[in-house]
């Protein structure tokens, strides 16, 4: 099965704290997403990958920033830490030939 | 852009009624349609998928069929079972691999 490991499933943070959220996947895809979920607006994109040291913007990047070092890991970074980034954030990934996207479990995190 | 508006919840039914959930999408060429599960603490699971205009998919009862003419992909169930609560969420792909784009989620709870 294809899994999709986030490293934490809660995080309380400071306001102003750098935050690093982390997503591994085990299938070797190509492609990874960041979202982001609040109730009523469902999930947002924040960041995409579609390959090694590559991203893109989605529709809500602003105060984040990620990183793909390796294939398999991808890490959202909050740079400062605001009330307004409280939320659960999901990581998924999708081969390039599939159609169907792989989900973590989800890291909700408060920032107080 | 692409967008997904789906029903407004909580929707509440009693075990054994009739389930529909309504989604319609906007966008560009021929797009896949998904809905996604997501059940208490978890992340989100793929229910079904149709990728075509005029298929259907289905899975654990649930079924939702692609009509190009009214941009619809409506969620149906005929007997709904405790289990089934859940958040539902609607959502598109314009090819395989790319981003989904999400509505805002219908939150289903069914009653002994």
């Amino acid at each position: 099965d294809v899994k999709v490991t986030q490293s934490s499933r809660y995080l309380v943070k400071r306001t102003g704290e750098k935050v690093f959220l982390e997503c591994v996947q085990d299938m070797d895809h190509e492609n990874m997403f960041w979202y982001r979920q609040d109730p009523g607006l469902g999930l947002r994109l924040i960041y995409f990958s579609y390959d090694v040291k590559m991203k893109e913007k989605g529709d809500i990047p602003e105060g984040y920033s990620v990183s793909r070092e390796k294939k398999e890991r991808f890490s959202l970074i909050l740079e400062s830490a605001s009330t307004n980034q409280t939320s659960m954030y999901l990581c998924a990934s999708s081969p390039n030939t599939g159609t169907e996207a792989f989900f973590g479990q989800g890291t909700r995190l408060t920032v107080v | 852009g692409d967008s997904v508006t789906q029903m407004e919840g909580p929707v509440t039914l009693s075990e054994e009624a009739f389930l529909t959930i309504n989604c319609t999408y906007t966008a560009t060429g021929y797009p896949s349609l998904f809905w996604y599960v997501q059940y208490p603490g978890e992340g989100l699971q793929l229910l079904l998928k149709a990728t075509k205009a005029d298929d259907k998919g289905s899975n654990k009862g649930f079924e939702a069929t692609y009509r190009k003419e009214t941009t619809s992909f409506h969620l149906e169930k005929g007997s709904v079972q405790v289990s089934d609560s859940a958040v539902y969420f609607c959502a598109l792909q314009r090819y395989a691999g790319n981003m989904l784009t999400f509505g805002g989620g219908t939150r289903l709870m069914v009653k002994p």
